[in-house]
């Protein structure tokens, strides 16, 4: 069975720059959830959907927005980059929101 | 106070050995726990998830958990190179349904297992 897929796995984007990242879910998993990731630390929780409904957000700025599709794969956007947005974003999937949590390979947002 | 506290490491043990990881939290809400393992380069993977107090036991992996002490460990015998890792201790969000799905990592413990 195929894992969490997100795509694109690299990108370099700009100042100022809009991006969209993609997230697929396990077959069968209903929620999706974003994080953060900085060099040397663990990863930072920015968004739970489950069943298409936000369940959670964390401490980040309005500048982050995500949504979950009908099929439970998942969009994170990001406005207005800045250079600290520089970071490894992952998706988890899980059968429900409390359920383990199981991780994408990632994508490796530069900002320049 | 972080939220969810672990050494940085690096924790050296020679091939063969026991590792001995340990994290403490926070929250006296905290329903679920998890580690996980993170290559350089690559993204966190489960390797165990504990939710009782007591000890929880996956091949060469150990959970113990500790809900009145507010300590999960875990434990790895016959350390390997290929273990050679960062830990990741993760515990759940707390009670509530906003809670439940965002979990709280420490910033790992990087295990260096010598041949």
């Amino acid at each position: 069975d195929a894992g969490v897929t997100q795509s694109p796995t690299h990108l370099i984007k700009t100042r100022g720059q809009q991006v969209t990242l993609r997230c697929s879910p396990i077959s069968g998993h209903k929620s999706v959830s974003w994080y953060q990731q900085v060099l040397g630390q663990g990863p930072q929780f920015i968004f739970q959907y489950y069943e298409k409904e936000e369940r959670g957000r964390g401490n980040f700025p309005d500048r982050f927005s995500a949504r979950q599709f009908p099929n439970y794969s998942s969009e994170l956007n990001v406005n207005a980059l800045l250079l600290g947005d520089s970071a490894l974003y992952l998706c988890a999937s899980s059968l429900e929101g409390n359920q383990p949590q199981h991780f994408g390979d990632g994508t490796r947002l530069s900002i320049l | 106070q972080k939220e969810v506290e672990q050494n940085s490491g690096p924790l050296s043990v020679p091939e063969g050995a026991i590792a001995s990881l340990n994290c403490t939290y926070s929250d006296r809400g905290s329903q679920s726990f998890f580690w996980y393992r993170q290559y350089s380069g690559k993204s966190p993977e489960l390797i165990m998830s504990i939710y009782s107090n007591g000890d929880k036991e996956d091949g060469r992996f150990t959970a113990q958990l500790n809900k009145a002490s507010q300590y999960v460990s875990l434990l790895i015998r016959d350390s390997q190179p290929s273990d050679s890792a960062t830990y990741l201790c993760a515990v759940n969000g707390g009670l509530g349904s906003s809670n439940t799905g965002k979990l709280i990592f420490g910033q790992g413990t990087t295990l260096q297992v010598k041949p």
